[in-house]
């Protein structure tokens, strides 16, 4: 039972546009959600985070929003760069006993930013 | 600059055989976890641990074990390697109180025939 999804294996979209990356989640417990993007051969690298009692964080071009009625966050790079080519993975924190929990993460969208 | 290793970028094993995934983080952080990713199913966590010879089962532990006898070195063992187990292994590492900041290891593509 997949908790964490992005329903959107891949997006293509032209430099300097907007990209637009979404996650829907099933568990109303969840009190953290980040994005990592991937780059081939590395491991996944934290991008931005945003808590659940907030509804939207931004960092230079990227704002991640929460939408916790819809259970739903976006990730949105503005302006697009052909560097941000690469797998953004969605993750939502389930905290368990004292400081311990986990992540789990989305399945990943694939974006490619074209020159 | 955090940095987590793991012990081979490729491996090749044969069906039956155990297999050491190593993995060594050099910022001192308390938690270290292992993670599989395959295609459409994203990183799903195997095990992780919070502290020394401490360790926890994931959402996918069945045919994995792991050891941490050292607070930089968290190792997964498969007992009796499955080709289904072929896959992207990742180790990350995390301040004790911010688990979900993770770092992460290169990978180690683990091809089991």
């Amino acid at each position: 039972d997949q908790q964490v999804k992005q329903n959107s294996p891949s997006l293509s979209v032209q430099e300097g546009r907007i990209s637009i990356l979404n996650c829907d989640y099933t568990n109303s417990m969840f009190d953290y959600f980040l994005w990592y993007k991937k780059y081939p051969a590395e491991g996944p690298t934290f991008l931005i985070s945003i808590s659940s009692i907030k509804d939207k964080n931004e960092d230079g071009r990227f704002t991640v929003f929460l939408n916790k009625s819809a259970k739903h966050l976006s990730l949105h790079i503005v302006p697009s760069q052909p560097g941000d080519s690469a797998v953004y993975f969605c993750a939502a924190s389930a905290p368990g006993s004292g400081n311990t929990g986990k992540l789990i993460f989305g399945q990943g969208t694939t974006l490619q930013v074209k020159p | 600059d955090v940095k987590v290793t793991q012990s081979s970028r490729y491996l090749v094993k044969r069906t039956g055989e155990k297999v050491f995934l190593e993995c060594v983080q050099d910022m001192d952080h308390e938690n270290m976890f292992w993670y599989r990713q395959d295609p459409g199913l994203g990183l799903r966590l195997i095990y992780f641990s919070y502290d020394v010879k401490m360790k926890e089962k994931g959402d996918i532990p069945e045919g994995y074990s792991v050891s941490r006898e050292k607070k930089e070195r968290f190792s997964l063992i498969l007992e009796s390697a499955s080709t289904n187990q072929t896959s992207m292994y990742l180790c990350a590492s995390s301040l004790g109180g911010k688990f979900y900041e993770q770092y992460f290891g290169p990978g180690t593509r683990l091809t089991v025939t």
